[in-house]
């Protein structure tokens, strides 16, 4: 079974600090890794992309892959309350695959 | 922005009914998909659909789902006879190849 893990929390930070979200993946076969926010009783929604090793930088938000690790991570800059929000890491193996979800992780921006 | 809309929003059924899902993907996109989230869980896989045919399904897919494009735009989850653990918001997605989901609102299904 190809999982993909992510650490529950909550995860709480305060407005304007730096909020990092980790995600690992066991399938060392997946090509494509994604990140999307879901408010509470809603669809996710794709905020990033990445599909080679290094830093993608889009906005306040920097995601960084790791293939040698399985690790993904998803940094938010300048955290806003509007961020607050249930964080899913997601990957695929190729491009005709479908999108296999972690649990996410649910983020709180204290004002 | 293009978006996937789907219906309805939220239904209730009883259990042994049947239901149908709706969803109209990005016109453009050319793969189709339907995901569940139960409460409190997380977001799993039902189906894929390429080229008018399945071309993937989960364990969680069993006899009692169909999928279907009968007229090019609208793609509909069927649910045969509903069990009360069917209770779940229902996600229709379509993708440009590799580029990510775009997901619809959700149709929240209730099963009594």
């Amino acid at each position: 079974q190809k999982e993909v893990e992510q650490n529950s929390g909550p995860l709480s930070v305060p407005e304007g600090a730096i909020a990092s979200l980790n995600c690992t993946y066991s399938d060392r076969g997946s090509q494509s890794f994604f990140w999307y926010r879901q408010y509470s009783g809603k669809s996710p929604e794709l905020i990033m992309s990445i599909y080679s090793n290094g830093d993608k930088e889009d906005g306040r938000f920097t995601a960084q892959l790791n293939k040698a690790s399985q690790y993904v991570s998803l940094l938010i800059r300048d955290s806003q309350p509007s961020d607050s929000a249930t964080y899913l890491c997601a990957v695929k193996r190729t491009s005709y695959d479908k999108v296999i979800f972690g649990p996410g992780t649910s983020l709180s921006v204290i004002p | 922005e293009p978006e996937v809309t789907q219906t309805p929003s939220h239904q209730v059924t009883q259990m042994g009914q049947e239901v149908i899902l709706r969803c109209v993907p990005i016109s453009n996109h050319l793969y189709f998909y339907w995901y569940r989230q139960i409460l409190g869980q997380k977001v799993e896989f039902l189906v894929s659909f390429y080229n008018n045919e399945i071309s993937e399904k989960s364990e969680i897919f069993d006899d009692q789902f169909s999928v279907e494009r009968p007229d090019g735009s609208n793609f509909t989850l069927k649910i045969r006879s509903t069990k009360l653990e069917d209770s779940a918001m229902y996600f229709c997605a379509s993708e440009e190849v590799g580029a990510g989901y775009t997901f619809g609102s959700g149709t929240r299904l209730t099963v009594v």
